[in-house]
């Protein structure tokens, strides 16, 4: 099992630009969410999904949208990228199986840069 | 706003000593969990204390949660060079789908 992946490792994009994260997960798990890492930071929750065709916003929502069109799939989306978006963005799943008792699981990152 | 808090920012240590790290958190609990991360990797999950739970163990790995006091800390015991990483504490209140708010982590330097 690969667990949770993410593409692209590395992206540069000039202020404006748009683009989309994907994140993929093998383990059928219901719940994914999106978060970003800030220099000497822990993690701030974007968005999350708790099944296909369903998302909910986070702690910091503002100048993303996501999707979950597919179950083993959650995309993030920068409509006009700022400066103020340069963040590593970390995906992770998680099972409903013991609902506010299950561990996530997370993808290796995503280092975005907007110039 | 961060939930969790840790203590300290960062600790430098010999390999065999144990480290010691503090989380403070402000609103009521679920679940309070433990990750590592690896220089320029993703999160790896350590333990899970559940909000009835005083102490977990888990190999080299201790946990305490003082619920009145809105606090846990993470023991590691002989460490090892390996060991060195960030480690932070995550919360899960009761409002369920295991969302998880974050410290901003302990960076831990573990010397041979």
């Amino acid at each position: 099992n690969a667990g949770v992946t993410q593409t692209p490792k590395f992206r540069v994009l000039k202020t404006g630009q748009s683009m989309t994260l994907l994140c993929a997960q093998d383990m059928n798990h219901e719940y994914m969410y999106w978060y970003r890492q800030d220099p000497g930071m822990g993690l701030r929750l974007i968005h999350y999904s708790v099944g296909e065709g369903t998302t909910a916003k986070g702690e910091v929502p503002d100048g993303y949208n996501v999707s979950r069109l597919k179950k083993q799939n959650f995309l993030l989306g920068l409509e006009s990228a700022a400066p103020s978006q340069t963040s590593v963005y970390f995906c992770a799943s998680s099972s409903a199986l013991v609902p506010g008792l299950d561990e996530q699981f997370f993808g290796p990152g995503t280092r975005l840069t907007v110039l | 706003s961060q939930q969790g808090e840790e203590d300290p920012q960062a600790l430098s240590i010999q390999e065999g000593e144990n480290a010691t790290m503090n989380c403070s958190y402000k609103t009521s609990i679920n679940n309070l969990q433990w990750y590592r991360q690896n220089s320029g990797r993703g999160l790896v999950h350590l333990i899970l204390i559940r909000s009835n739970e005083r102490e977990k163990h888990s190999g080299r790995l201790r946990v305490t949660l003082d619920t009145s006091k809105k606090s846990s800390s993470l023991l590691i015991t002989a460490s090892r060079a390996a060991d060195t990483a960030s480690y932070f504490c995550a919360t899960a209140n009761s409002g369920g789908y295991n969302k998880l708010i974050f410290g901003a982590g302990t960076r831990l330097a573990v010397h041979p």
